[in-house]
């Protein structure tokens, strides 16, 4: 079956420009999540979703990041403004349900590169 | 203090060896989740074992076995038979059930497998 997808494989923008990435997860699954990566770091939590709703946005860096899944199924993470520090791997998971036993499947992330 | 601490950041490892990855964690709850995953060049993190703080078998998935002390809290991964396609970053990480959001990754450690 279809596993985790990320649209853009890549992005390249400049700074202070606004940015929309991609998460499709796997079908069926309610709970979805997003880290960010940096080079040479393990995956970082940013935010979680149980159907439509924010779980936990904890992880946000700063309210220039936002989340949303209004269908309870693809979820967009908004960048706005920019920074070069926001330069980093985004990767997003999803997991059946959200209890301490399910497995989160990760797609191949997107790679954002800020100028 | 880190939740996850892999204190091993390259190993180089000959051929059809077996390789000991190791990891300790750090967590006050009695139910959490303890996981490792794959990440080639390529990026995407593959999943490949659980282990949790309930099970009193050591996980195993094929090559891959989770050697899990839970008095010591140290979960470490053990590769059988290692292939020179098991060169990567290997993360360990943790989901506290409390925290059924996220899971917190390790910084990781990269293997080498040599011909």
């Amino acid at each position: 079956g279809a596993g985790v997808s990320q649209t853009p494989s890549n992005k390249v923008t400049e700074k202070g420009k606004y940015v929309e990435l991609r998460c499709d997860p796997i079908s069926g699954h309610t709970a979805l999540y997003w880290y960010r990566q940096s080079l040479g770091q393990g995956p970082e939590f940013l935010i979680y979703f149980q159907g439509t709703g924010a779980a936990d946005d904890s992880g946000l860096p700063n309210d220039r990041f936002f989340a949303v899944r209004p269908e309870g199924s693809v979820s967009t993470l908004k960048i706005q403004r920019t920074e070069r520090g926001d330069s980093a791997v985004y990767l997003c998971a999803s997991s059946p349900t959200s209890g301490s036993a399910d497995t989160q499947y990760f797609g191949p992330g997107t790679r954002l590169t800020v100028l | 203090a880190q939740k996850i601490t892999q204190t091993q950041p390259g190993m180089f490892v000959q051929e059809k060896e077996a390789v000991t990855l190791d990891c300790t964690y750090d967590t006050s709850d009695q139910s959490y989740g303890l996981f490792w995953y794959k990440q080639p060049s390529s990026g995407e993190m593959i999943f490949l074992i659980y282990q949790g703080s309930y099970d009193e078998q050591n996980a195993t998935e094929g090559r891959y076995s989770l050697n899990f002390q839970k008095a010591r809290k140290s979960a470490n991964l053990v590769i059988s038979a290692s292939q020179l396609g098991d060169s990567a970053m290997y993360f360990c990480a943790m989901r506290e059930a409390d925290r059924d959001d996220k899971i917190i990754f390790g910084k990781g450690t990269r293997l080498h497998i040599l011909p």
